[in-house]
């Protein structure tokens, strides 16, 4: 079964700071993957999703993602983080040929300090 | 749209009794899915139904039923509660389930079983 990791559980930033969120996952073949934002009490929202092409990948709200095959990673960046960044970072992978649903990562919980 | 819609948002359960989740989606997709979120182990995924008329089940079924009764409407129910099912659970739906399969989610049910 594929597996998704993601590094750090827990980041605690200031405005400003750049953001650097890692995601590995386990599976070989064709993936696509995603990042999820879950801002405090709301639900999952697409941040970016990478499905082929250009491996560098930009979202909503200033975040970009890289795609590197040969590390079996897609880690999340933004240059400059903002308080509202605060949220919980949910990176996925799809693999399946089938319906089966999307791989998620444990999360990272990001905190944004003034 | 509304897109992906619960209900309830808020459950209280007392061990042994039985409820059922409500979801619904406008966007006409064929593919839905019913994943719990706990802390620190991400969303995994309960079950998930390809087109209307079937169902699979996913990481952790034991515990759940589920019924896709329409294209729109795919409900998640507890037979016999137990405290280990305190949990958020969050539905989602996608236009298929092939790989390029983006998924979107409902607000997500608070439930607590005590």
């Amino acid at each position: 079964a594929q597996s998704v990791s993601q590094h750090n559980h827990h980041v605690i930033l200031s405005e400003a700071a750049s953001l650097e969120l890692g995601c590995n996952y386990s599976y070989g073949g064709t993936v696509n993957l995603f990042w999820y934002v879950q801002y405090p009490g709301q639900h999952l929202q697409l941040l970016l999703k990478y499905f082929s092409g250009d491996p560098l990948v930009k979202g909503i709200k200033g975040f970009e993602a890289e795609f590197i095959k040969s590390k079996f990673s897609f880690n999340l960046r933004k240059p400059s983080v903002q308080w509202s960044d605060t949220a919980e970072y949910f990176c996925a992978v799809n693999s399946g040929g089938g319906a089966d649903g999307l791989t998620f990562g444990k999360g990272t919980h990001l905190i944004i300090q003034p | 749209n509304a897109g992906v819609t619960q209900t309830p948002k808020f459950q209280v359960l007392k061990t042994g009794q039985s409820m059922t989740l409500q979801c619904a989606q406008d966007m006409n997709h064929n593919s839905m899915y019913w994943y719990r979120q706990d802390p620190g182990m991400g969303l995994r995924l309960i079950y998930y139904s390809a087109s209307e008329g079937t169902t699979d089940k996913g990481e952790v079924p034991n515990g759940y039923n589920v019924s896709r009764l329409n294209k729109r409407e795919f409900s998640l129910r507890l037979e016999s509660a137990a405290p280990s099912q305190t949990s958020v659970y969050f539905c989602a739906s996608s236009e298929d389930g092939g790989l390029y399969n983006e998924q979107f989610f409902g607000p997500g049910t608070r439930l607590t079983v005590l």
